[in-house]
């Protein structure tokens, strides 16, 4: 597709269950970024790739929060021993080089229960 | 409509009026800003952008003003429209990464 696509689109799970979360970026955009929006909040920055590496990983909350891109394309978060806390809206952004035009997705609705 | 002051959280709007969309920012040293607007249930969506260079920057409808005094920025919509209706957020780029706002709820009035 020509947009950023998130799956999936809503995500329900177990307090202290284990979620990975895709992001398909639009083809030829470097940069990634991954945002958490709670109810009501503006986006809150957890990660961002340049290619496959994690360039800024200093918005992962704790070291239950882990993202990886592999080959500089598709892009999973996972979050291990989810909690009721992680309840939120995650959204994935695309964009080339240093610009603030970055296409997000329409993120991935986790609940934990 | 405008949202008087540094930030309101919601502005109601009549159809055809202008609006004004009002922004702090914390960082002195941001140079690079940007205005995204979020519709209900998608991701933020890129209206216009302005670096710490310029003062105004204009876009169709829209326009965005920059007070690096006050650490101040705008957004107007001009004749605005119901598809206009959306929360609003401002931006700092920083460090390769966006910081944003608390957004401001725009509801248009028919």
């Amino acid at each position: 597709g020509a947009g950023v696509s998130q799956t999936p689109s809503n995500k329900v799970t177990e307090k202290g269950k284990y979620v990975e979360l895709r992001c398909d970026p639009i083809s030829g955009h470097t940069a990634l970024y991954w945002y958490r929006q709670s109810l009501g909040q503006g986006p809150e920055f957890l990660i961002y790739f340049q290619g496959t590496g994690a360039a800024d990983d200093s918005g992962l909350p704790n070291d239950r929060f882990f993202a990886v891109r592999p080959e500089g394309s598709v892009s999973t978060l996972k979050i291990q021993r989810t909690e009721r806390g992680d309840s939120a809206v995650y959204l994935c952004a695309t964009g080339t080089s240093n610009t603030g035009e970055l296409f997000f997705g329409e993120g991935s609705r986790l609940t934990v229960l | 409509g405008e949202s008087v002051g540094l930030h309101l959280p919601t502005l109601s709007v009549q159809e055809g009026d202008n609006s004004i969309i009002n922004c702090a920012y914390s960082n002195s040293a941001s140079d690079y800003f940007i205005w995204y607007k979020q519709e209900s249930g998608k991701g933020p969506q890129f209206i216009i952008d302005i670096r710490s260079n310029m003062d105004k920057r204009q876009g169709q409808r829209v326009t965005v003003l920059l007070n690096k005094t006050v650490k101040h920025l705008s957004l107007q919509i001009a004749a605005t429209q119901p598809g206009d209706s959306a929360v609003y957020f401002c931006a700092e780029m920083g460090d390769y990464k966006l910081s944003f706002g608390a957004g401001t709820t725009v509801t248009v009035r028919a």
